[in-house]
């Protein structure tokens, strides 16, 4: 069975930094493309970055580059999204993804930044 | 970027309704979408891909059409599951973006 575990989310100060994490199992993690999406309170889906199967090559929204990094550990079965420099528009539920397309969704984890 | 705007943002529909969503990519985007349905706490679940193809394992009562620009989903007869947002997902270019949501809500 598929399952996609994230963690790490947190109640963060602005400024700070989180380090999120995905642990993926049933399926041949080294072989796909992987993706975070994110939720804000009240508003709709955000895509927000993805990697490709040796982490070699990443893309991210706008709003989220030279703060966001996602990488991957492939012996860990594990995906990963450093946030620094949080803001407040940063709150939001993380949901990690297998696909470059987003073809099936963990049950997120989520980040509240405040002061 | 390419901006994905999706209509209604949201609908009342009783059980049994045929119920129509429809996406419009501001350029094309060939039959690079997604549709997903997204209830309250629950994952994101990804219905159809290629703008047309049934993700495996989801009812047979929603479908998919569309290419270039304009995209639509339909769900053929609401069941009382099927109460939730769903949101288009254009991957023809990065940064992949999401149409804004359409609330399905009970009648």
């Amino acid at each position: 069975e598929v399952q996609l575990v994230e963690s790490g989310g947190a109640l963060v100060q602005p400024g700070g930094s989180l380090r999120l994490s995905c642990s993926a199992s049933g399926f041949i993690f080294s072989s796909y493309w992987m993706s975070w999406v994110r939720q804000a309170p009240g508003k709709g889906l955000e895509w927000v970055a993805n990697t490709n199967q040796d982490g070699s090559v990443k893309y991210y929204v706008d709003s989220v580059k030279g703060r966001f990094t996602i990488s991957r550990e492939n012996a860990k079965n594990s995906l990963y999204l450093q946030i620094n420099s949080l803001r407040a528009e940063d709150t939001a539920v993380y949901y990690c993804a297998i696909g470059g397309h987003i073809d099936y969704c963990g049950q997120g984890t989520p980040v509240t930044v405040s002061s | 970027d390419i901006q994905m705007t999706q209509s209604p943002s949201s609908l009342s529909a009783s059980v049994g309704d045929r119920v129509t969503i429809t996406c419009r990519a501001s350029q094309g985007i060939r039959s690079d979408l997604g549709w997903f349905q997204h209830k309250p706490g629950k994952a994101p679940k990804r219905l159809i891909y290629a703008a047309s193809t049934l993700q495996s394992g989801v009812p047979s009562r929603f479908s998919g059409s569309g290419s270039g620009t304009e995209f639509t989903l339909t769900i053929g007869s609401l069941q009382p599951e099927d109460f939730a947002t769903y949101y288009c997902l254009q991957h023809n270019s990065y940064p992949f973006t999401f149409g804004g949501g359409t609330k399905v809500e009970i009648k």
